[in-house]
């Protein structure tokens, strides 16, 4: 099975300043066909989960471009450039070349 | 707009059989694989199952595999999970979602497992 950690759990910033999660996978998410399969998610308080990020670094539609990700193979980050209010809640990664699996969730607060 | 709709979700024993259903809307359902995603209270999010375009390719998560089974109506653009020998582990929101890359999630609906 393929384990996504993240780091750190909790997360408080201050609206305007930048923001960094980190998430490590316990296998290499790069496919023969060139892709790698890791997302971003966004649970806000009280709501189902929305997407951010895929493929490491493509935005979902209508995600605003102060959310960015990278990294390759077992390392990768989701920045937000400038945190607004509404970016509080619950960020998970998860891996998609081996079934599913999410990393524990980062609380960010403000 | 892609909608999606989970419903069934109740009080069950320990034990019981529970069938969610995830009604879709607003894209071709068949051209989607869809998935199953469950977050027992105040945890994380736990994939559970997915199904392809047909109901040809189907995998389950380790813990619910043997008990729950997947299935999609095409024709009623409808997903299902046959959830049987619940326990009480298996309380949670259950989310469906669209596609390889679950870039759409339903509301969800609770199943609580309990005496």
């Amino acid at each position: 099975d393929v384990v996504m950690t993240q780091t750190p759990l909790s997360l408080s910033v201050i609206p305007g300043q930048p923001a960094s999660i980190s998430c490590t996978s316990s296998q290499n998410l790069l496919h023969t066909n060139n892709k790698t399969y890791l997302y971003w998610y966004l649970q806000r308080p009280g709501q189902s989960p929305q997407p951010l990020i895929r493929e490491v670094s493509s935005r979902f539609p209508g995600v605003p471009d102060r959310f960015s990700g990278n990294g390759a193979g077992t390392d990768f980050t989701l920045k937000i450039s400038r945190v607004e209010a509404e970016d509080v809640g619950v960020y998970y990664c998860m891996q998609g070349i081996n079934l599913y699996t999410f990393g524990q969730g980062t609380k960010l607060e403000i | 707009q892609v909608h999606l709709v989970e419903s069934g979700g109740d009080l069950v024993k320990p034990g019981g059989s529970l069938r969610l259903s995830c009604a879709a809307s607003g894209f071709t359902f068949s051209d989607y694989y869809m998935s199953w995603i469950r977050q027992a209270p105040g945890k994380g999010l736990e994939w559970i199952s997915y199904i392809d375009y047909t109901g040809t390719t189907i995998h389950y998560a380790d813990s619910v595999k043997g008990r729950f089974t997947i299935s999609r109506d095409n024709a009623k653009n409808s997903l299902y999970l046959q959830m049987t020998s619940l326990r009480a582990e298996d309380t949670a929101v259950y989310y469906c979602a669209r596609a390889v890359s679950l870039g759409d999630w339903g509301q969800g609906t609770l199943v609580t497992v309990s005496s």
